[in-house]
């Protein structure tokens, strides 16, 4: 079964960093392009970034862009989002899905307060 | 980038009726390579979303055939032939055509 697993997420303050990482399985990694989605409280899904199979190519939502770095380790079969200089409006579960949407992962929570 | 309108955005339906949700882009989503890249998501309460449809019309995996979709180029219908308790929750459309990948604001489905 085809299996994706946040983590990585929790409280830090406006400024900071933090790093997820989106662990799979059930499929070969390395041929699917990746993507992070994430759902503030309350509202819709928005597409935040996404990356080729090959790690080559990388994609950036504007409202994430220069501060937030994508990355994958096909040797380890995961995914990353490397963010930086977060702000509140940044606060949502993050999830990370296969390219295609037909695979998602359960989500982590990432809050921005002081 | 690709705007994504859904209509209605809240859906009041009686058990054993069928709804019906629009989806409209503001391009075009037939691809390059011939496919058009338009899904419809499920998610139910406190869930992650899970993918109804993809490319139009396919039904993903296990997804029963009450579910159905249709549509070419921008405009796309979602059907639930009879809505069952279990069909609750917020869809949405979402075209991965092209980058930035954009999703419609959601239907709330809610039993009357």
């Amino acid at each position: 079964d085809v299996q994706l697993l946040e983590s990585g997420g929790g409280l830090v303050q406006p400024g900071g960093s933090l790093r997820l990482s989106c662990a799979a399985s059930g499929f070969s990694f390395s041929t699917y392009g990746m993507i992070w989605v994430r759902q503030a409280p309350g509202k819709g899904l928005e597409w935040v970034s996404g990356i080729s199979g090959s790690a080559g190519t990388t994609y950036y939502a504007d409202s994430v862009k220069g501060r937030f770095t994508i990355s994958r380790d096909n040797s380890k079969k995961t995914l990353f989002l490397q963010m930086s200089s977060l702000r509140a409006e940044d606060t949502a579960i993050y999830y990370c899905a296969k390219r295609s949407g037909d695979y998602w992962g359960q989500g982590t929570l990432v809050t921005v307060s002081s | 980038d690709i705007v994504m309108t859904q209509t209605p955005l809240s859906s009041p339906v009686t058990l054993g009726q069928p709804a019906s949700i629009s989806c409209m882009s503001s391009q075009s989503l037939v691809h390059s390579d011939g496919n058009t890249y338009l899904s419809w998501l499920q998610q139910r309460p406190g869930q992650p979303p899970r993918l109804l449809i993809y490319k139009i019309s396919n039904r993903f995996s296990g997804i029963p055939d009450r579910f159905s979709g249709s549509g070419a180029g921008t405009d796309f219908t979602l059907k639930i032939s009879r809505v069952e308790a279990e069909d609750v929750g917020v869809y949405y459309c979402m075209q991965t055509t092209q980058f930035p990948y954009t999703f419609g604001q959601g239907t709330k489905l809610e039993i009357k």
